[in-house]
C-alpha cells in the first residue's frame, strides 16, 4: 500500500460546480497535511494546511480532515476554469529520526467552461 | 526575494557531462530537500538536508548523484557523468522544521 493515494483522474467538471478531490494515507500518526497545486510546467505551490479533525475553509477552498478513518480531502467550491492543475496531498511522516513530507502522486482537475 | 530560488532555471548538457544545480532556500528555513519531477509523473524525493547534515540520502537514484549544503543555506545537487535518463525538472524545497515546504522554480535538465 502507498502512503499516500490519490485518484490520478483527471477529474473533470463544469466551471461553477463543487470539486472534491480526495487523499488517503497509510500511517496513523501522521499530524500534518497539506495540498499542493501544480500548474503544467509550474512548480507546487502550497495551498491549504490542516491538522486538526473538521473542515478548514479559506476563500473557495475547503479542506476536510478524517484522522480515524485516515483521509483528507480538498473541495473547490465555484470552479473556474483557472483551476485546471494537479492538485497533490502531503502528509508528515516522523520515520528515521525526522520529519518527512510524502506526496501523493496528484489528482489532475480539468475545469471545462 | 523571499522565495525559494534556484539556478539555473534551464541546463542543456551532453550526455557524460556533469551539471550543478543550485538551490537558495527562504532565509531561515533550516530544512531543505530536493525532488526530481520527470514528464507528467509525480514527485521523486531525493535528499533531505537539516541544517548542513543529510540524514536521509535515499532517494539519491545512483551514486552519480550527490549533494552539499554549506553555512546551512545554499545546496547543490551535483549530477556525474549525466545521462539521458537524468533529464527531468529539479525542484528544490525548504522549510522550517516540522512545516510546510515552498518549493523553488526548478531547473529543466536535458541530457542529449
Amino acid at each position: 500500500q502507498k502512503e499516500v493515494e490519490q485518484n490520478s483522474g483527471p477529474l473533470s467538471v463544469p466551471e461553477g460546480a463543487i470539486a472534491s478531490l480526495n487523499c488517503t494515507y497509510s500511517d496513523r500518526v501522521s499530524q500534518s497535511f497539506f495540498w499542493y497545486r501544480q500548474y503544467s510546467g509550474k512548480s507546487p505551490e502550497l495551498i491549504m494546511s490542516i491538522y486538526s479533525n473538521g473542515d478548514k475553509e479559506d476563500g473557495r477552498f475547503t479542506a476536510q480532515l478524517n484522522k480515524a478513518s485516515q483521509y483528507v480531502s480538498l473541495l473547490i467550491r465555484d470552479s473556474q476554469p483557472s483551476d485546471s492543475a494537479t492538485y497533490l496531498c502531503a502528509v508528515n511522516l516522523f520515520s528515521g529520526g525526522y520529519n518527512k513530507l510524502i506526496f501523493g502522486a496528484g489528482t489532475r482537475l480539468a475545469v471545462h467552461p | 526575494g523571499a522565495g525559494v530560488s534556484q539556478s539555473p532555471s534551464n541546463k542543456v548538457t551532453e550526455k557524460g557531462k556533469d551539471v550543478e544545480l543550485r538551490c537558495d532556500p527562504i532565509s531561515g528555513h533550516t530544512a531543505l530537500y530536493w525532488y526530481r519531477q520527470s514528464l507528467g509523473q509525480g514527485l521523486e524525493f531525493l535528499i533531505y538536508f537539516q541544517g548542513n547534515s543529510a540524514p536521509d540520502k535515499s532517494g539519491l537514484p545512483s551514486d552519480r548523484f550527490s549533494a552539499e549544503r554549506t553555512g546551512g543555506s545554499v545546496s547543490t545537487l551535483t549530477i556525474q557523468r549525466t545521462q539521458q535518463e537524468d533529464s527531468a525538472v529539479y525542484l528544490c524545497a525548504s522549510s522550517r522544521l516540522f512545516h510546510e515546504q515552498f518549493f523553488g522554480p526548478g531547473t529543466r535538465l536535458t541530457v542529449l
